[in-house]
């Protein structure tokens, strides 16, 4: 079955500065890879999704990117700010099975 | 659309009980799928229900059972529970499709003595 393995599991910036956090896949037939954040003592959010037939995805500050020949996914923020905080979670699917999540990344942002 | 609801949002139970938690889906969700959710273990996909049919299954003894309704309403239960079943369980529901972006609720957050 899937794996999703997500590196850092920790990770400290400066407020300003960028933030990457990296997923790799095992199923090469996975297709879609959503990113979600989740604040302490709230429910998992999505922030945002990328589909198999796209390279990249934007939206304001954050970016996702797919490699698809090396099975990997990676999360971009840039310009971090303290609000950024949180635990972010990378998942991936393959048509209807299950959504597979990665172990989470702690995003400390120091004002 | 209201959002995911869950109840209870939070349990106490002692070792041996079983529960029964609940779960609304958004309006027009046909699938839901719950985790348990613990500080060293992360996000653990404990089964998918969809059209009242289980479609996906994780690794979870079959202390843990769950089933859906008409009305796409799910319950999860756990019986003979141990002191090692307290989490937080969340569950969250999407369209149906593979690729449908899944939501998820608050959560309940179960703890047993």
């Amino acid at each position: 079955g899937e794996n999703v393995e997500q590196h850092p599991s920790t990770l400290s910036v400066q407020e300003g500065d960028s933030a990457v956090i990296k997923c790799t896949y095992s199923d090469s037939a996975s297709n879609y890879f959503p990113w979600y954040k989740q604040e302490l003592g709230k429910r998992p959010q999505l922030i945002i999704d990328i589909r198999s037939n796209v390279g990249e995805k934007k939206d304001q500050r954050i970016a996702v990117t797919l490699n698809k020949t090396a099975k990997h996914f990676s999360l971009h923020i840039t310009e971090t700010q303290p609000e950024d905080s949180a635990v972010y979670f990378c998942a991936a699917s393959r048509g209807f099975q299950k959504l597979v999540f990665g172990t989470g990344t702690r995003l400390l942002v120091s004002p | 659309k209201a959002g995911v609801t869950q109840t209870p949002r939070y349990l106490i139970k002692t070792r041996g009980q079983q529960v029964t938690l609940s779960c609304s889906p958004i309006s027009g969700h046909r699938s839901v799928s719950w985790y348990q959710q613990t500080p060293g273990q992360g996000l653990q996909f404990l089964f998918e229900y969809f059209s009242e049919t289980q479609r996906n299954k994780g690794n979870f003894p079959g202390r843990f059972s769950g089933r859906q309704f008409s009305n796409s309403r799910s319950e999860m239960n756990v019986s003979t529970l141990e002191l090692g079943d307290s989490a937080l369980y969340l569950c969250a529901s999407r369209g149906g499709g593979g690729e449908d972006t899944q939501y998820f609720g608050p959560g309940t957050r179960l703890t047993v003595l």
